[in-house]
């Protein structure tokens, strides 16, 4: 069983409309929890951290479930722009060792 | 945000051939590096921690032997890929971490081409 696992879709979404998706990790020690977006040949770029509480940045709110140890994203009024791969990570201790996803494709739609 | 850059972008290098690829943090001293390689469609993978002035730690299943890491100075990391062969052929990606925020921050990636 891979350590972090998210449907690869892609998640064919229309523009404006509401997308989410979940990231399972198998380490329940794992300590931090993020949310990257990585665009075709690009390097990953932080899209929010994931809090406990959890915790909301414009249209992107991303939630915490421990005890069933999984970590969502939800996108409200989804952009042409908000087209891309996005990669959970999670950080199971405090040397900064990243354990990723291999991503969620979102692909919206005018 | 903080910058880290990665020479080359892209390389194309022949089977048998040994590739380096640099690794600098621009703005902000990193006394841990980490490198990663993604396949088509895949995660990335840590394939090893680079500590400056010290010998790396490389993941289960990666040789050390084949892909040299060395982290001289606070602000730069290079990976060495000896005797290239084409399953090689990957994109490596080098995140530094700044210590004085805790936060880590990638590069933008080689692409490597091996013939």
């Amino acid at each position: 069983r891979k350590e972090v696992e998210q449907d690869p879709g892609p998640f064919n979404v229309p523009e404006g409309a509401t997308v989410a998706f979940n990231c399972t990790y198998s380490n329940s020690a794992s300590q931090s929890f993020f949310w990257y977006r990585q665009d075709c040949r690009k390097e990953p770029k932080l899209l929010m951290s994931v809090y406990s509480s959890g915790n909301e940045d414009g249209r992107f709110t991303a939630q915490l479930n421990r005890a069933s140890q999984y970590i969502s994203l939800l996108i409200r009024d989804s952009k042409l722009s908000d087209s891309a791969t996005y990669l959970c990570a999670v950080k199971g201790d405090s040397w900064g060792k990243f354990q990723f996803g291999a991503g969620t494709q979102v692909v919206v739609t005018p | 945000g903080a910058v880290v850059s990665q020479h080359p972008s892209w390389v194309i290098c022949k089977s048998g051939t040994s590739v380096k690829i640099e690794c600098r943090s621009l703005d902000f001293q990193a006394t841990t590096m980490f490198w990663y390689r993604q396949f088509p469609k895949q995660s990335l993978m840590l394939m090893a921690t680079s500590n400056e002035g010290s010998k790396a730690t490389y993941e289960q299943g990666v040789e050390k032997d084949k892909f040299l890491i060395n982290h001289a100075s606070l602000t730069l990391s290079t990976l060495t890929v000896t005797s290239a062969h084409p399953e090689d052929s990957s994109f490596y990606i080098c995140s530094a971490r700044d210590m004085a925020v805790y936060e880590q921050y990638f590069g933008p990636g080689t692409r490597l081409t091996v013939t």
